[in-house]
């Protein structure tokens, strides 16, 4: 089972406030991925990556950066957080094409106040 | 606009029963689909993939897709309340680069 590692499990800050989430997956994936879950709106891709040093915009990117800094190591960076993104996030690795399957990480909780 | 729906919200199923869950598709580019289940507190987990019109069985699951009417559903039965979860159902393009877009998700609890 392809093993994909989120920090921190939750996350409390101030509107404006900065913050990083991180993932890591072992099983040397190429795509790794970053959804927010909503009630009402299912998982929704924030930004994506197929690669260290490459990333591509999903569905829903304003408000938030991300750098691959490596193949393992994928993170979402909040620079001016907002109470609108307070939502569980997850990180997602797949080996290749869409169509293959995604292995998710536990979540991470975030509340902005 | 959310470009792939699921239907119910929620369902209740007695332990031993049927439980049948329906997504549709408003993009006909969607050739790939994926049911994934999520547990309280768990992130979602892969149950079965379907690229082809028809059925698909592994084990109490069965998945059916059909691709001219946009529309893929998945069947448990002899349901457990260990199946009690939040189930996804997830769509993608044939061509590579692109991602899985996720529907809005059906809860399932199964009453013992």
């Amino acid at each position: 089972e392809a093993a994909v590692t989120q920090s921190p499990r939750n996350k409390v800050t101030v509107t404006g406030g900065n913050v990083t989430l991180s993932c890591r997956q072992t099983n040397s994936h190429n795509y790794m991925y970053w959804y927010r879950q909503d009630t009402g709106h299912g998982l929704r891709l924030i930004h994506y990556s197929y690669g260290a040093g490459n990333l591509q915009i999903g569905d829903v990117p304003d408000g938030y950066k991300a750098t691959r800094t490596t193949q393992e190591d994928f993170f979402l960076l909040l620079e001016l957080a907002s109470p609108s993104q307070t939502s569980l996030y997850f990180c997602a690795s797949s080996p290749g094409q869409s169509n293959e399957r995604l292995f998710f990480g536990h979540g991470t909780k975030l509340s902005v106040l | 606009q959310q470009k792939v729906q699921q239907s119910p919200e929620s369902l209740s199923v007695p332990e031993g029963g049927m439980a049948s869950l329906n997504c549709t598709s408003s993009d006909r580019n969607f050739q790939y689909f994926w049911w994934y289940r999520q547990h309280s507190g768990e992130g979602p987990k892969a149950l079965m993939s379907i690229f082809s019109d028809g059925d698909k069985k592994e084990g109490r699951f069965t998945a059916h897709l059909n691709k001219a009417s946009l529309h893929v559903s998945l069947h448990i039965r002899d349901s457990q309340p260990s199946d009690s979860a939040l189930y996804f159902c997830a769509a993608s393009e044939a061509n590579s680069g692109t991602y899985q877009r996720f529907g809005t998700g059906t809860k399932l609890q199964v009453v013992p």
